[in-house]
């Protein structure tokens, strides 16, 4: 049973250029949450979405970061513009229900794409 | 909102036992977790805890107080494998219910 996948592992980018992280969640899992996480720094989390939607982009910021979970295919982050200070590890976990007070249930991660910018 | 403090870095000797504290801060509280991630792979899941008291897990045990906002992982006969970073995140009651996660202490292990 393959885990959560991530592609690229490593994306290397000019200032300006976009940036497209893929992420393939477990087998069975609907629910997609993307994070960054910054050298010393925690996990930051980004966005919730589920198949065709997106539930909490809270942690998203307003510009040049967008993210999808189409019907078919993995989810994707994209970065539009890139800057040095996109420079960080994102990683992608899912769960197979939504996370709930009352559940156990955790997120399982991806390996990580370490994006760095030129 | 949420303000999650641990160590940034703490040193053990193999075969000891560590202790890992977190301390929180949160409007409301629906649980805490604790991550392992090496250096450059994924977080993976060590325990969960929503009530008082010690969970076990083989060499793993995570204790909650939540009147304290406290928790701790203790770590007992360390080996040079633990050489990771653990990661406390707590659950507060808003929004989708997703874990905020504090910065992470480096724990090495030496022989």
């Amino acid at each position: 049973n393959a885990g959560v996948m991530q592609n690229p592992r490593h994306l290397v980018r000019r200032r300006g250029q976009e940036a497209r992280l893929r992420c393939s969640p477990m087998k069975g899992h609907s629910h997609v949450y993307w994070y960054r996480q910054l050298p010393e720094e925690g996990l930051k989390f980004m966005v919730y979405l589920q198949k065709e939607n997106i539930i909490d982009e809270s942690g998203m910021p307003k510009e040049r970061f967008s993210a999808e979970f189409p019907k078919e295919g993995p989810s994707i982050l994209r970065i539009q513009q890139v800057v040095r200070g996109d420079s960080a590890a994102y990683f992608c976990a899912s769960s197979p229900n939504p996370l709930a007070p009352t559940s156990t249930d955790t997120q399982y991660f991806g390996p990580g794409t370490r994006l760095t910018v030129l | 909102g949420q303000n999650i403090d641990q160590p940034t870095e703490m040193t053990a000797t193999e075969g000891a036992i560590v202790q890992i504290n977190c301390t929180y801060q949160t409007s409301g509280f629906n649980g805490l977790f604790w991550y392992q991630q090496h250096a450059g792979e994924a977080p993976t899941f060590l325990s969960y805890n929503v009530l008082d008291g010690l969970e076990e897990k083989g060499r793993f045990s995570s204790f909650l107080s939540r009147s304290k906002g406290y928790s701790y992982l203790l770590l007992k006969e360390l080996q040079m494998k633990d050489s990771a970073s653990y990661l406390c995140a707590v659950r507060d009651e808003g929004g989708s219910y997703i874990p905020t996660f504090g910065r992470g202490t480096s724990l090495i292990v030496h022989p």
